[in-house]
């Protein structure tokens, strides 16, 4: 199975900073990387597919990049709803890993 | 709008088989793929498997835990439902149902979460 590392595992940033979150692959993955936002109690959401693109109805703010190994997450200005928990997931090869998120506080 | 509600008992004994059932409303099952994920506490996010259904019906399991788990669809109440064999402590965790947007597994729809907890 591919392993996905994310970091950090946790980050606290002020409203309005720039917050970027990393996730690497064991190998190389191409662009086979989607992102999910996690909340307390909810369901996750999907944010980003295929390394960079946007899912419909999320906020401009969130943006993908990266291709075989590395890759991030960026949220341009942290916003209160954007307190949650982060996941990186890789979808080249079965079964689809996940990474083991990221927590997002404000501080 | 697609939204989807896991359904199940939150206690099984070890040993025994854990069932759970997914609930579709707002759209049809057919035409998609259907994922069970999960999360042990204080651990990463686990693919299970996913089942698809149209005129046929499709499976891919996880192969750490193919020998335990069986998928099924129930078209007429637009419901998918997994079972595990054989549970464990180890399989304690909240279970998650969702959709794969287009076979790739992208999931784009999600359930809240159900948490199962294998005591005695």
């Amino acid at each position: 199975d591919i392993q996905m590392t994310q970091s950090p595992s946790s980050l606290s940033a002020s409203l309005g900073d720039r917050v970027t979150i990393t996730c690497r692959a064991s190998q190389s993955i191409s662009s086979y990387l989607n992102w999910y936002q996690r909340k307390p109690g909810k369901a996750p959401n999907l944010l980003i597919y295929v390394a960079s693109s946007l899912q419909s109805g999320v906020p401009s703010r969130f943006s993908g990049s990266g291709s075989g190994t590395d890759f991030t997450l960026t949220i341009s200005s942290l916003q209160p709803e954007d307190i949650a928990t982060y996941y990186c997931q890789q979808t080249y090869s079965t079964p689809p890993t996940f990474g083991g998120g990221t927590k997002v506080e404000i501080k | 709008q697609v939204q989807l509600q896991e359904s199940g008992p939150g206690l099984v004994k070890p040993s025994e088989t854990l069932s759970l059932t997914c609930t579709v409303s707002g759209g049809s099952i057919s035409g998609y793929f259907w994922s069970w994920m999960r999360q042990p506490a204080g651990k990463g996010l686990e693919w299970i498997g996913r089942i698809y259904t149209n005129e046929i019906t499709n499976y891919n399991y996880n192969p750490s835990l193919k020998s335990r788990v069986t998928m099924s669809v129930d078209t007429p109440k637009n419901q998918f439902s997994m079972k595990l064999s054989s549970v464990t402590a180890a399989d304690t965790a909240i279970y998650y149902c969702a959709r794969d947007r287009d076979g790739n597994n992208v999931m784009d729809v999600w359930g809240q979460g159900t948490t199962v907890t294998v005591s005695s």
